[in-house]
């Protein structure tokens, strides 16, 4: 129930393209949901964020999408550029818990 | 602004050596965290503290690993004796807890420990 279950593993898109991962979650008390950036020698930094009281969420070229009746959740990266190439990794967390439950990690590549 | 600053970036240690994984917090910060990151096991939460004090060890794998916060500025991760499978990255992270909602945590860059 705490897990949270990412894929696919691996992207590889083109220049220009939509890059999308998803994220299920069992856990109906998550109720925070945080996609991290991780680029090859760094520590995750925080991307985009949203709550369940909305459906979706954009910053920039990054939307969040989420389903709670379906506990999904995903990550749209619209016109993807080389310099997004990272690995990505959703997570969630309940109430005021400190706790984040990450995913495994999609590692996206995107070809000029 | 200072992030969270780890150190030493890099370890290479042989087994059964004593090893510290050194970190510091971004100042006013209440939270702090120390992470473990593998290919195989993907991100794993060793150890929680919150204002100094552990509050959530579950995750450390064994006896020996032992973190310690001694103030609110400075942490440390120590394995000892040191084996191989203990090799990875191990990343600090801190945050501002407040008691209505899940926070941001702000990783530094991490410490990659090989020990052969």
């Amino acid at each position: 129930q705490q897990q949270v279950k990412q894929s696919p593993q691996s992207l590889i898109v083109q220049k220009g393209g939509i890059s999308i991962i998803n994220c299920a979650y069992e856990n109906t008390a998550f109720d925070y949901f945080p996609w991290y950036q991780q680029f090859p020698g760094k520590g995750p930094a925080l991307l985009i964020a949203i709550r369940p009281d909305v459906s979706e969420k954009k910053e920039g070229r990054f939307t969040i999408s989420f389903n709670k009746s379906a506990k999904q959740f995903s990550l749209h990266i619209m016109d993807s550029q080389p310099g997004d190439s990272a690995t990505y990794f959703c997570a969630a967390s309940r109430g005021s818990s400190y706790k984040l439950i990450f995913g495994s990690g999609t590692r996206l590549l995107v070809r000029p | 602004d200072a992030g969270v600053i780890q150190s030493p970036r890099h370890e290479v240690t042989e087994m059964g050596q004593e090893v510290t994984l050194r970190c510091k917090p971004i100042s006013g910060h209440n939270s702090l965290f120390w992470y473990r990151q593998t290919m195989m096991r993907g991100l794993e939460l060793l150890i929680y503290f919150n204002n100094n004090v552990p509050i959530d060890d579950s995750g450390m794998p064994e006896d020996r690993f032992s973190a310690k916060m001694p103030n609110a500025s400075f942490s440390t991760l120590k394995i000892q004796p040191s084996e191989p499978r203990d090799s990875a990255v191990y990343f600090c992270a801190s945050s501002l807890w407040r008691s209505q909602a899940t926070d941001t945590q702000y990783f530094g860059p991490g410490t990659r420990l090989t020990v052969l």
